[in-house]
């Protein structure tokens, strides 16, 4: 089954403590991207990845860093969380370089940073 | 600054009702256009894409695209109380890489 996986789903955090969410797919995409989604502003997206090593960023992208070291894997580092990074936050990814390929989400993660 | 720019809505639509949203787009490059359905704290679902203009019909729904005008819309017809949701416009260019709108939210009173 083709899926999206990003852990954790739920997190409470203290400010300044560093934390990664994780996010997995299966279907071997190119393409990952990061989204944070808050009441009345949809989705922005936060950095964005076309393959392995190649990140950018997105239009959201200040306090979060990404990596992308192997195809499959595309997590995201809070380095240093604050309040105003408390959000509902979805990984996506789909293929890169092909018309008409959609998108695929996570389930989102629940971020609260107090 | 590219853009894709809906209606937020909350669009009231009468059980059984059409309801017609709405979506442009300001990139000439975007090649694939798609419709997903959202409930709220859950993840988008896709419901409708479309390439080419004219009309795309899949059960209930029903997509217009008129590049020309940069404009993409959604009917949903015979609209049922699980319809109520937000309704995410989104466009990707030839590479893949997407832009979403901010959302209509649709509201099906019974």
């Amino acid at each position: 089954e083709a899926q999206v996986t990003q852990n954790p789903r739920y997190l409470i955090t203290v400010t300044g403590k560093k934390l990664t969410v994780t996010c997995s797919q299966n279907m071997n995409h190119e393409y990952m991207s990061w989204y944070r989604q808050d009441p009345g502003l949809g989705l922005r997206q936060i950095y964005y990845s076309m393959n392995v090593e190649v990140t950018d960023k997105g239009d959201v992208p200040e306090g979060y860093k990404v990596s992308r070291k192997e195809k499959r894997n595309f997590p995201l580092i809070l380095e240093s969380p604050s309040p105003n990074q408390t959000s509902l936050y979805f990984c996506a990814s789909s293929s890169y370089g092909k018309m008409g390929n959609t998108i695929y989400f996570g389930e989102g993660s629940w971020l609260t940073v107090v | 600054q590219k853009e894709v720019e809906q209606n937020s809505g909350p669009l009231s639509v009468p059980e059984g009702a059409i309801a017609s949203l709405n979506c442009t787009y300001s990139d000439r490059g975007s090649q694939s256009f798609f419709w997903y359905r959202q409930y709220s704290g859950k993840s988008p679902e896709l419901i409708m894409s479309i390439y080419s203009n004219g009309d795309k019909e899949d059960g209930r729904f029903t997509a217009q695209l008129n590049k020309a005008s940069q404009y993409v819309s959604l009917l949903i017809r015979d609209s049922q109380p699980s319809d109520s949701a937000t309704y995410l416009c989104a466009v990707a260019d030839s590479w893949g890489k997407f832009q979403f709108g901010a959302g209509t939210q649709v509201v099906v009173t019974p």
